[in-house]
């Protein structure tokens, strides 16, 4: 069965303490790892698509990589303005295009 | 502006009522999807289109009923059968099997 595991539920960081989120994932064929920002009361927010182990994409103090088994967002030096939830999904080579999401790690940046 | 609109931002239901959730995309994207997210759970799939005149359920359909009448529209009908219908309720919409854009959500409250 397809699963997305993110860790850890919650983060509390310093402002300027980096830090790293993960996304474990298990699927029949990886077509893409997805991840998404979301603020209170809105609808998330798309940052990144990634296909292959190895690959990576940055924005501004994001940083998200993949491996065959899990995915990290890696924050760099982080402001208050990146207090979110952040999201992770997978989508298999199922022939659908419907996604997998994890539940979500809550970060918060403290000035 | 391109985008996905939802409306309303808010909305309250008595028991037994029916009520239909509206979603308009302007993306010129094939494919819509609904999702339902409630409090330390993940964004759970109800319905999705991946063309006009044809959607399939997803994993927690039971309750709902959407149609898919114009490119454009996905709206979503929360039926008297769907027991525990307060929650987020979010569109979104994809070219194909790429990244999904979202809407900004509606809540829904059952009185």
């Amino acid at each position: 069965e397809d699963q997305v595991t993110q860790s850890p539920e919650a983060l509390r960081l310093q402002e300027g303490e980096s830090s790293s989120l993960n996304c474990s994932y298990t699927v029949s064929g990886l077509r893409g790892l997805f991840w998404y920002r979301q603020d209170p009361g809105k609808g998330p927010e798309f940052l990144f698509t990634l296909y292959s182990a190895g690959e990576e994409k940055e924005k501004e103090r994001l940083k998200a990589t993949l491996t065959k088994k899990e995915s990290f967002l890696h924050i760099t030096a982080p402001k208050p303005e990146d207090s979110a939830t952040y999201l992770c999904a997978v989508q298999g080579a199922s022939g659908t295009y419907k996604y997998i999401f994890g539940t979500g790690t809550r970060l918060k940046v403290l000035a | 502006d391109g985008g996905i609109t939802q409306s309303p931002k808010y909305l309250f239901r008595k028991e037994g009522q029916n009520v239909t959730l509206s979603c308009e995309q302007n993306l010129n994207h094939d494919a819509m999807y609904w999702y339902r997210q409630d409090p330390g759970q993940g964004l759970r799939l109800i319905y999705y289109s991946q063309i006009v005149n044809d959607f399939q359920k997803g994993d927690i359909a039971e309750g709902y009923s959407v149609s898919r009448e114009k490119k454009e529209s996905f709206p979503l009908t929360v039926t008297s059968a769907q027991k525990n219908p307060t929650a987020f309720y979010l569109c979104a919409s994809s070219f194909g099997s790429n990244e999904q854009f979202f809407g900004p959500g509606t809540r829904l409250t059952v009185l």
